[in-house]
């Protein structure tokens, strides 16, 4: 069955340190997104992607980068990490732009 | 500013009662707007969509409504389950917009 998975599904690291998230679907979706989830806030749209080597800044991309490569892959980078992006944060994919997303399992990243 | 408001944030019912749960948005102009169920610890699951033209749709024991003129749609479950126990997230798709949820308990 297709599926998106992401690695890892914990992470602890520190402050400054470069982090990369790894968000892999086997649909075949050109369209895919990165999320973070906050108590509060809900998600938020960090980066987003309509293809290869398509990339689109989202709502609170400041601190963090993709690329994409492949349809399969948008591995997301945290160039520094700050403590502020402690979050657990969701890839999803979608067939067409405005369609269904499915989700990822998440990722909970803590940074000290 | 948060376009996407949901209310209310938390709501603990009985089994086997009805709710509703609210979704405001300001989001313009419209596309369509989505329900989505988030079970603690997993990825949020699409439960229905609802288009600028339909006014409710129903997926089992859940409806939403839309009233594309005051920018409300409703989420009402019926006969509640334990299994309903889950954060409800309504998003306005065209900027991906979601709203922060509503935390609805069902207890036995």
């Amino acid at each position: 069955d297709a599926e998106i998975t992401q690695s890892p599904r914990h992470k602890i690291t520190e402050t400054g340190r470069q982090v990369t998230l790894a968000c892999h679907q086997t649909w075949n979706h050109n369209n895919m997104f990165w999320y973070r989830q906050d108590l509060g806030h809900g998600l938020r749209l960090i980066h987003y992607s309509y293809g290869v080597q398509d990339t689109n800044k989202g709502e609170v991309s400041d601190g963090y980068s993709v690329s994409r490569s492949n349809t399969e892959d948008l591995p997301l980078t945290l160039e520094s990490a700050a403590s502020s992006q402690t979050s657990v944060y969701f890839c999803a994919s979608s067939e067409m732009q405005g369609g269904e997303q499915f989700f990822g399992p998440g990722t909970r990243l803590t940074v000290l | 500013k948060n376009q996407v408001e949901q209310s209310p944030q938390s709501l603990i019912i009985l089994e086997g009662k009805n709710c509703t749960l609210q979704c405001n948005y300001t989001v313009s102009p419209f596309s369509n707007l989505r329900w989505y169920k988030q079970d603690t610890g997993r990825g949020p699951v699409s439960l229905t969509i609802m288009t600028f033209s339909e006014n409710t749709k129903s997926n089992g024991r859940y409806t939403a409504t839309l009233d594309a003129d005051t920018k409300q749609s409703s989420l009402h479950i019926t006969a509640s389950q334990l299994s309903d126990s889950a954060s409800y997230i309504c998003v306005v798709t065209r900027d991906m917009r979601f709203g922060a949820g509503t935390r609805l308990t069902v207890k036995p």
